[in-house]
């Protein structure tokens, strides 16, 4: 059964830390995806990455960098969380083409 | 850039009516036309999809209809079920590069009630 593992489903931070949000694919995908996901506005895009250490903006990657060292892994980093960044995290990883898989999303508040 | 339009935004039917959303596209480049559904507490999960080389596409109690000439395409659900309750989302995707990027549209509440 394919599997897209976010490491963490509730972080609770503090406005200026820096946050990290892991997601593991075993599907031998080659891309993976980090979509942000909040209320009337849908899923919007951030990063995604086509390939080990490739990566490309989305559609609101201010604020956040990615990481993929390992291409089952693909990071999603915070340098210096803000209380707008309070969302739902989702990763997704897929073929170059085709479906996107996604994990269980990781809900971050920034306090 | 592409733009999805998603309606309604809450939908609520009786057990057995049939639900119907709509989603527009403004890129005309886009052929790639999936619908995703999200139950609480999980991720989205891809339900069925039509590509621009075909109008109409059912599996089982689900179909999605696309008309290209007026860019809007639509997911029917027939014989809905409590299990069907959930969020969904359209999605339209200009692939280029070989790189797959869907836009999502903002997303349908629909609550079927026994």
């Amino acid at each position: 059964d394919v599997k897209v593992t976010q490491s963490s489903r509730y972080l609770v931070k503090r406005t200026g830390e820096k946050v990290f949000l892991e997601c593991v694919q075993d599907m031998d995908h080659e891309n993976m995806f980090w979509y942000r996901q909040d209320p009337g506005l849908g899923l919007r895009l951030i990063y995604f990455s086509y390939d080990v250490k490739m990566k490309e903006k989305g559609d609101i990657p201010e604020g956040y960098s990615v990481s993929r060292e390992k291409k089952e892994r693909f990071s999603l980093i915070l340098e210096s969380a803000s209380t707008n960044q309070t969302s739902m995290y989702l990763c997704a990883s897929s073929y170059v083409t085709g479906e996107l898989f996604f994990g269980e999303g990781s809900r971050l508040t920034v306090l | 850039g592409e733009n999805v339009e998603q309606h309604p935004s809450t939908l609520s039917v009786q057990e057995g009516d049939s639900a119907v959303i709509k989603c527009t596209y403004s890129d005309s480049a886009s052929n790639y036309f999936p619908w995703y559904k999200q139950e609480l507490g999980k991720g989205p999960q891809l339900i069925i999809d039509i590509r621009s080389n075909v109008g109409e596409k059912k599996d089982q109690r689900i179909a999605v209809t696309l008309n290209k000439t007026a860019k809007h395409f639509s997911l029917h659900i027939t014989e809905t079920q409590p299990e069907d309750s959930a969020v969904y989302f359209c999605a339209a995707s200009p692939i280029s590069g070989g790189y797959n990027k869907l836009i999502f549209g903002a997303g349908t509440r629909l609550a079927v009630h026994p």
